[in-house]
């Protein structure tokens, strides 16, 4: 067990909808990242959060937005969902200036 | 951007016997690098990490390997059990903790 926790663990949504994931991050971590992973391949750094702003983004539209909480838990929204946001969407809490980072279960997005 | 790439996508070991996953990356201004299992449904799982000053890091049944002449880095899993079965990632950490991770190898273990 990580510590960190992600909700829902599963979900289904009509493409054109939108969709708030949620992360607890582990206790006395500050910092939260999101990474998507497709199905057989590895997780892609979708953007990080420290202190309640966005702390670096990796290659995802606008249409993925979040954000971080003083509990420094996290949510990632996602608009406008296409068919190809299916993925299983990872959390990952650290602390600001230390490597490690821990990561919860997943949410797996299912869009049809 | 820079990339993690791994060279096998499938390993079949037998029970038993010694585990090795390669990973090549690109990025030669990488400083740090992680060994990620991930098992069916779960996230990914810290194994074992590396830092570019050293070639050779150890833990209990793995062990890291990092090249950097060749930018090469393997992880070697000791006496490999069935509960090994999984896939592995290597990532490295760029600045601001962002992880790039390999596409994966899918380790199977046969009883």
């Amino acid at each position: 067990e990580t510590g960190v926790t992600q909700s829902p663990t599963h979900l289904i949504k009509t493409r054109g909808q939108q969709v708030t994931l949620r992360c607890s991050s582990q206790s006395g971590h500050n910092t939260v990242s999101w990474y998507q992973q497709a199905l057989g391949q590895g997780p892609q750094f979708i953007f990080q959060y420290y202190r309640e702003e966005e702390n670096g983004r990796g290659n995802f539209p606008p249409r993925f937005s979040g954000l971080q909480f003083p509990n420094y838990s996290s949510e990632l929204n996602v608009n406008a969902l296409e068919l190809d946001d299916s993925a299983l969407y990872l959390c990952a809490s650290s602390l600001k200036g230390y490597d490690e980072a821990f990561f919860g279960q997943g949410t797996r997005l299912t869009v049809v | 951007g820079e990339s993690v790439g791994l060279h096998l996508p499938t390993l079949s070991v037998q029970e038993g016997d010694n585990s090795i996953i390669n990973c090549a990356y690109s990025n030669s201004a990488s400083d740090y690098f992680i060994w990620y299992k991930q098992e069916s449904g779960k996230g990914p799982q810290f194994i074992i990490d590396i830092r570019s000053n050293m070639d050779k890091r150890q833990g209990q049944r793995v062990t890291v390997l990092l090249n950097k002449t060749v930018k090469h880095l393997s992880l070697q899993i000791a006496a490999t059990q069935p509960g090994d079965s999984a896939v592995y990632f290597c990532a490295d950490m760029e600045y601001g903790n962002k992880l790039v991770f390999g596409a994966g190898t899918i380790l199977r273990v046969k009883s």
